[in-house]
């Protein structure tokens, strides 16, 4: 089955920019979606399709998604993106979905 | 405002079944993809199953299949998941998801429920 790997966790200080990687085999041929879940909270769909994001979703949002890489970014960091971060593929040969095991964004 | 509500959690004891149901309102049902996702306590994001949606076609986590039964019924607006021979790591929140037609982001999630499989 397909695995995406994602770093338990991710520090970063207010005002600068958190990357948050999601590694897995050729991921760059699918497409990845990103969600951010606070504590008590279900999940939120932040970027989708690798780099749209929905609507509500500040641009402070980004992503990227290349080789065996996709990257969600988050430029100018607040307090309020403290949450963990969960990548997301469909596994076509499969069926079924995949999450990444989630990382958590510490804000300093 | 678009919403899915679940309902029908608990705690069964191993070997038991349950049923949990999925309400939707504020957006066209019959046009979404609706998905099961769990969160087992203090642990990540875990796909259970999917359904069409016409009903068509369903696919399962290999951890669930055989186990689990996803239906819909689109004229109430509503997901369900039929969950028997229930284990203790199946406890876990469950949340209903959903995906727009042709897309497997989940842009629409309810608040979750809790179930609990314990002697």
């Amino acid at each position: 089955s397909y695995v995406l790997t994602q770093p338990p966790s991710v520090s970063v200080a207010p005002g600068k920019t958190a990357r948050i990687t999601c590694g897995g085999n050729n991921i760059g041929n699918k497409s990845v979606h990103w969600y951010q879940q606070k504590p008590g909270q279900a999940p939120v769909l932040v970027i989708y399709y690798d780099r749209d994001r929905p609507s509500g979703i500040p641009e402070r949002f980004s992503g990227s998604n290349s080789g065996h890489t996709a990257t969600l970014t988050i430029s100018r960091v607040e307090a309020g993106d403290e949450a963990d971060y969960y990548c997301q593929v469909w596994e076509s040969s499969s069926d079924q979905g995949v999450f990444g095991g989630g990382t958590k964004l510490t804000v300093l | 405002q678009v919403q899915l509500v679940e309902s029908g959690g608990g705690v069964v004891q191993p070997g038991r079944s349950l049923r949990l149901s999925c309400a939707a309102s504020g957006f066209t049902f019959n046009s979404y993809g609706m998905h099961w996702v769990r969160q087992a306590p203090g642990k990540g994001l875990e796909w259970v199953a999917v359904i069409w949606y016409d009903g068509t076609y369903k696919y399962y986590a290999d951890s669930v299949k055989g186990r689990f039964t996803i239906s819909r019924d689109n004229s109430k607006n509503t997901l369900y998941v039929q969950m028997n021979s229930l284990r203790a790591e199946d406890t876990a929140v469950y949340y209903c998801a959903g995906a727009a037609l042709g897309s497997y982001a989940f842009d629409i999630w309810g608040q979750g429920t809790m179930v609990t499989v314990s002697s």
